[in-house]
């Protein structure tokens, strides 16, 4: 079955731990994606990669990591320095060509809580 | 980060009813995309658009392509129980580099009393 695997499910972070979240995808996606939702605020996008060993920072990559060592794994750590890091995390996928329509698809999600 | 403006935020129905949607931008979009999201669960595509005022329908789905090309509509007809979730829209604004990024609307939850 081709599509975007998140795991765990569900992780629990204590104070001043990094957690790693991960992502992987079989479907020769090019570029991948990371998100986090909140309550009320739809999607807001942490990090992306267009191409292995290449990613940028999106609009909320403060106290967050990523490494793209592999066209199909993106994983993300959420680092000590996110003060604030319980969310539902989204991982998504697409191609990434000159003039491509991004469509991107999604993963199960993460839900990650403080302890 | 930028944002779309979608209503309404929630909307409460009985089943049977029609249902609509949309989504405003102040950028002009070249695709708008119509995604559901169930509890727990991640955004699954329903519909995109890729032309201005293209219309497009998925079973009983339509969505439309605004003709200024900055924003969209979400109908749904007939709701049933299992239309329950989060919509969200989201449209790209050009080809290429970082303009090919997706940019989010806040999303309508909708509920179905059956």
């Amino acid at each position: 079955d081709g599509g975007i695997t998140q795991s765990p499910k569900y992780l629990f972070r204590k104070e001043g731990q990094n957690v790693t979240l991960s992502c992987e995808q079989n479907l020769n996606h090019d570029a991948m994606y990371w998100y986090r939702q909140d309550p009320g605020q739809g999607l807001r996008l942490i990090y992306y990669s267009q191409i292995v060993n290449d990613f940028q920072k999106g609009d909320i990559a403060e106290g967050y990591s990523v490494s793209r060592e592999k066209k199909e794994s993106f994983p993300l750590t959420v680092t000590s320095a996110q003060k604030n890091p319980t969310a539902f995390y989204l991982c998504a996928s697409s191609p990434w060509a000159p003039l491509a329509k991004n469509i991107q698809y999604f993963g199960a999600g993460t839900r990650l809580s403080v302890l | 980060g930028q944002q779309l403006n979608q209503s309404p935020q929630s909307m409460f129905i009985q089943e049977g009813e029609d249902v609509s949607m949309n989504c405003t931008s102040s950028s002009i979009f070249n695709t708008w995309l119509w995604y559901k999201q169930d509890p727990g669960e991640g955004p699954v595509l329903l519909i995109a658009l890729y032309k201005a005022g293209e219309l497009t329908s998925n079973g009983r789905l339509t969505a439309q392509f605004g003709i200024t090309r900055k924003d969209s509509f979400l109908n749904i007809s007939a709701s049933i129980p299992s239309d329950v979730g989060i919509y969200f829209c989201a449209g790209q604004l050009g080809y290429g580099g970082a303009t090919n990024k997706l940019i989010f609307g806040t999303g309508t939850l909708l509920a179905v009393q059956p």
